[in-house]
């Protein structure tokens, strides 16, 4: 099946600076999903983005489904952006998403 | 305001018993799912439902049951068969027919420990 890669596993930033994350795939997807899990484990919906760039205040995202990857950004960090990011996936003719295991941000006042 | 209500929050099993984690939409969506998350994981699907009256089984389906009555619900039942019960676990939704491109949308989850 489908193999979701995130790196890095782990990332410490202090407060104001930028990041990026990102998801690479293994296989052609129709759709890709950013999510920010808080520390009360809400699942928070980020970015619906099977291909191009979509910004949303400090959070932008690109997807090159050609080249399999998915960059998050996340830019003067907060925090209030410490959590977990997963990025997920789905294939043409599935139901389901597959989730990476996730990049564990911690940002520092 | 439009969303995906789970509930309880938390709840607590005894060996042996089934409890029944509920999951209401009022999104009008038609798909909707039940994923597993264990700790320092990602989510794992167990069952998802495209339509009233008809689910199929995920990637660990063992030991749980759903049912699909109404649009709106998709209760879980954890059964005393599964033998790890305790996780949390997260109810979506999406819209429109499956195989589907449109965005799932979670609940709050709920977590499940086991006295």
């Amino acid at each position: 099946g489908i193999q979701v890669e995130q790196s890095p596993p782990d990332l410490i930033l202090q407060e104001g600076a930028n990041s990026t994350l990102r998801c690479n795939f293994s296989d052609s997807v129709n759709n890709l999903q950013w999510f920010h899990q808080n520390p009360w484990g809400q699942l928070i919906n980020l970015f619906y983005i099977p291909s191009g760039t979509k910004q949303n205040g400090r959070l932008s995202a690109t997807t090159v489904a050609t080249e399999r990857y998915s960059l998050l950004y996340i830019s003067s960090s907060q925090t209030t952006d410490s959590g977990v990011y997963f990025c997920a996936v789905s294939m043409d003719s599935s139901y389901k998403l597959i989730f990476g295991s996730g990049t564990r941000l911690l940002v520092r006042p | 305001d439009g969303g995906i209500t789970q509930s309880p929050k938390y709840l607590f099993r005894k060996e042996g018993q089934n409890v029944t984690l509920s999951c209401e939409q009022n999104l009008n969506h038609d798909a909707m799912y039940w994923y597993r998350q264990d700790p320092g994981q990602g989510l794992r699907l167990i069952y998802y439902s495209q339509i009233v009256n008809d689910f199929q089984k995920g990637d660990i389906a063992e030991g749980y049951s759903v049912s699909r009555e109404k649009k709106e619900s998709f209760p879980l039942t954890v059964t005393s068969a599964q033998k790890n019960p305790t996780a949390f676990y997260l109810c979506a939704s999406s819209q429109g027919l499956l195989p589907s491109n449109q965005p799932q949308h979670f609940g709050d989850g709920t977590r499940l420990s086991i006295l």
